[in-house]
């Protein structure tokens, strides 16, 4: 079984720019979730899809965030205009339905802004 | 303060010592908790579940105090392979998302 996939792996943009970051999660996961890592701190929770749909996005930081799964298969998460605080590590996650099943992660994408 | 604090490390220990990691959770709404492990520049991985009556994989031993809101990590029997960042997790009843303690870096030297 193939695991979660992220792309790109890395990406260095200036303040202002926008970047698009891309997830494709285990087939056959309803269950889609991003986290970020920035410097020095803990990883945290951005946002929760169950299939296509939002279900719990109270940890995006702002309204300069904003994540769509069309389709209920991939996700992305679009930074428009990207700032220094932005830099770090965003990982997705994905499970299957239910709320016993383990959270499988991706890679990462390493993300700096400059 | 955070929800999840662990202890800070880094720890380093010799091959086959035992070491142990503490974790405290502040929110009592907290219902499953778990032991990430996550190799430098890797994905965090799934170690293992945490019980309240204390459960054991191999080497690896976790225990919970819900009265006391305390999770540990036992190794015994360090391997080299064992170095890695430990994360402590929780997850709150009814949410799906998990809080991730800041982690604690363990060294095993040769």
């Amino acid at each position: 079984e193939a695991g979660v996939t992220q792309f790109p792996s890395h990406s260095v943009i200036e303040k202002g720019q926008t970047v698009t970051l891309r997830c494709d999660p285990i087939s056959g996961h309803d269950n889609l979730y991003w986290y970020r890592r920035v410097m020095g701190k803990e990883i945290k929770f951005l946002l929760h899809f169950v299939k296509e749909s939002k279900q719990d996005e109270s940890g995006m930081p702002n309204n300069r965030f904003l994540a769509e799964r069309t389709g209920g298969t991939y996700s992305t998460l679009k930074v428009q205009p990207a700032e220094l605080e932005d830099s770090g590590v965003y990982f997705c996650a994905s499970s299957r339905a239910g709320i016993i099943y383990e959270q499988y992660f991706g890679p990462g994408t390493r993300l700096t802004v400059t | 303060r955070k929800e999840v604090e662990q202890d800070p490390g880094p720890f380093n220990v010799p091959e086959g010592a035992t070491v142990a990691f503490n974790c405290t959770y502040s929110n009592s709404a907290s219902q499953s908790f778990f032991w990430y492990r996550q190799d430098c520049r890797k994905e965090p991985k799934l170690l293992m579940s945490v019980y309240s009556s204390g459960n054991e994989d191999g080497r690896f031993t976790a225990q919970l105090n819900r009265a006391s809101q305390y999770i540990s990590l036992l190794i015994r029997d360090s391997k080299l392979s064992d170095s890695a960042t430990y994360l402590c997790v929780v997850k709150r009843g009814g949410s799906e998302k998990l809080v991730f303690g800041k982690g604690t870096k363990l060294t095993v030297n040769p």
